[in-house]
């Protein structure tokens, strides 16, 4: 069974500085890796997917992710954080099955 | 319209009341998903249809009774629901192939549903 491991509820950043947000996986079966980002009164929207044509996968808005299968983590980084960022954030995985398994979330906080 | 839409974006009604949540794709998918989303609670699949078939059901209270009529239309049915069901409720769409896929979910806006 899959399971998707996101470490802190909550990150905080100033405005300019690194984003980095965490996400293990467990799966039997190489899996499909999804980063969706959900904004205040909306559905969530995708980032970026990994479905192993390469490991380093940019996205939207300037965020990126990079598969490492020794250590079972697609985390979640941009270079420069705007205030626009300031969304909850998901990973997601499926492997075996097309019905994804959900994170918990991490809620990403951007200061002035 | 492109995407996938759900109406109403907020609902109001008492634990006595028989309410429905709509949610139609226009992208042609052919699995759709209900998901409850609750405050400070990761996000819950309720119900899964695939070629209009049902096909994962995660235990959800009777209650709750989804509907399916084509591959872009899917309704919640709620009827005597209770003050811990609100929440906001999503609905999904993606293309299976064969029961695994890289395809993405495409959400809705989701209905923000409060039960008083």
């Amino acid at each position: 069974a899959q399971s998707v491991t996101q470490l802190g509820s909550h990150v905080s950043v100033s405005e300019g500085a690194l984003v980095l947000l965490r996400c293990n996986y467990s799966s039997s079966v190489p899996p499909y890796l999804f980063w969706y980002v959900q904004y205040p009164n909306q559905g969530l929207q995708l980032l970026l997917k990994y479905t192993s044509a390469a490991t380093l996968v940019k996205g939207i808005n300037g965020f990126e992710a990079e598969f490492k299968k020794s250590e079972t983590s697609f985390h979640l980084t941009k270079p420069s954080a705007h205030m626009s960022d300031a969304a909850e954030y998901f990973c997601a995985a499926s492997g075996g099955s097309y019905i994804p398994t959900f994170g918990r979330g991490t809620s990403l906080i951007v200061h002035p | 319209e492109t995407g996938v839409t759900q109406t109403p974006r907020h609902l109001v009604m008492g634990m006595t009341n028989k309410k429905s949540l709509k949610c139609e794709q226009h992208l042609g998918h052919n699995a759709m998903y209900w998901y409850k989303q609750s405050a400070k609670k990761p996000l819950e699949l309720m119900f899964v249809y695939s070629l209009e078939e049902r096909v994962e059901n995660n235990s959800v209270p009777s209650r709750f009774s989804p509907e399916c009529p084509n591959s872009s239309h899917l309704f919640l049915h709620l009827h005597t629901l209770q003050p811990e069901d609100s929440a906001l409720y999503l609905c999904a769409s993606s293309q299976e192939a064969d029961r695994v896929s890289n395809s993405p979910l495409h959400f809705g806006n989701g209905t923000r549903l409060t039960v008083t």
